[in-house]
């Protein structure tokens, strides 16, 4: 069984402020992926990253970082210097590398809010 | 390119009627997947199918959801007859190797 826990339901930042959001996962899988997937306001689900559990070097894109320790089972995203824009809703999300599963296992999200 | 197409974007119905939700994955993608989505239950995987064979669909909540995929760049979810409590946002993503596309949503209202 697999589980993604996205402890931070919702943040509250003020514009220009750096933000971490956390992801915690567990699986039984020795090989899997990870993702962050945004959903801002106006609803659809955008895909930001995917990373897989044999790397666990640290990625930046921009004004975003992830953060992935497999010792802790962590794969946290950093917003640096935040915008308005940046306010939505972030999901955490999980499926195994190996076999035919191809589900993607979500966490519950953390809604960021960027204040001006 | 275009995204996963779903249509419509929205509905409302009452209850007792049935409504059929349509996606339009990305060109030369072989899984497609059906999700909904509500306040209490999160992102929820109803079923997916690879290469137009269904594949899992324990997520089904009843036997009032039904999907099918025809052809490889045509998926149909249907419900009937629907109910209030099937109100929620009906998500459709595809893709190639492992990450998945969504589309925009389907917002469902059942009155």
């Amino acid at each position: 069984a697999q589980k993604v826990t996205q402890a931070q339901t919702e943040i509250s930042v003020v514009e220009k402020e750096d933000v971490t959001l956390d992801c915690v996962y567990e699986t039984r899988d020795t090989t899997y992926y990870l993702f962050w997937y945004k959903q801002p306001p106006s609803g659809e689900l955008v895909f930001l990253i995917r990373r897989n559990s044999f790397d666990e070097q640290n990625e930046i894109s921009g004004r975003y970082s992830w953060n992935f320790q497999k010792s802790t089972s962590s794969f946290n995203f950093t917003i640096t210097a935040s915008q308005v824009v940046d306010s939505a809703v972030y999901f955490c999300a999980l499926t195994p590398m190996e076999g035919s599963a191809r589900q993607l296992t979500f966490g519950s999200g953390t809604q960021l809010t960027v204040l001006p | 390119d275009a995204g996963v197409i779903q249509s419509p974007r929205h509905e409302v119905t009452e209850m007792g009627q049935e409504v059929t939700l349509r996606c339009k994955p990305i060109s030369g993608h072989d899984y497609l997947f059906w999700y909904r989505q509500t306040m209490m239950r999160g992102l929820e995987l109803l079923i997916y199918f690879n290469n137009n064979v269904p594949i899992d669909d324990s997520g089904m909540p009843e036997d009032r959801f039904s999907a099918k995929m025809p052809n490889a760049s045509f998926s149909t979810l249907k419900i009937q007859p629907s109910e209030p409590r099937d109100s929620a946002v009906y998500f459709c993503a595809s893709s190639l190797s492992t990450t998945q596309y969504f589309g925009p949503g389907t917002r469902l209202l059942v009155l």
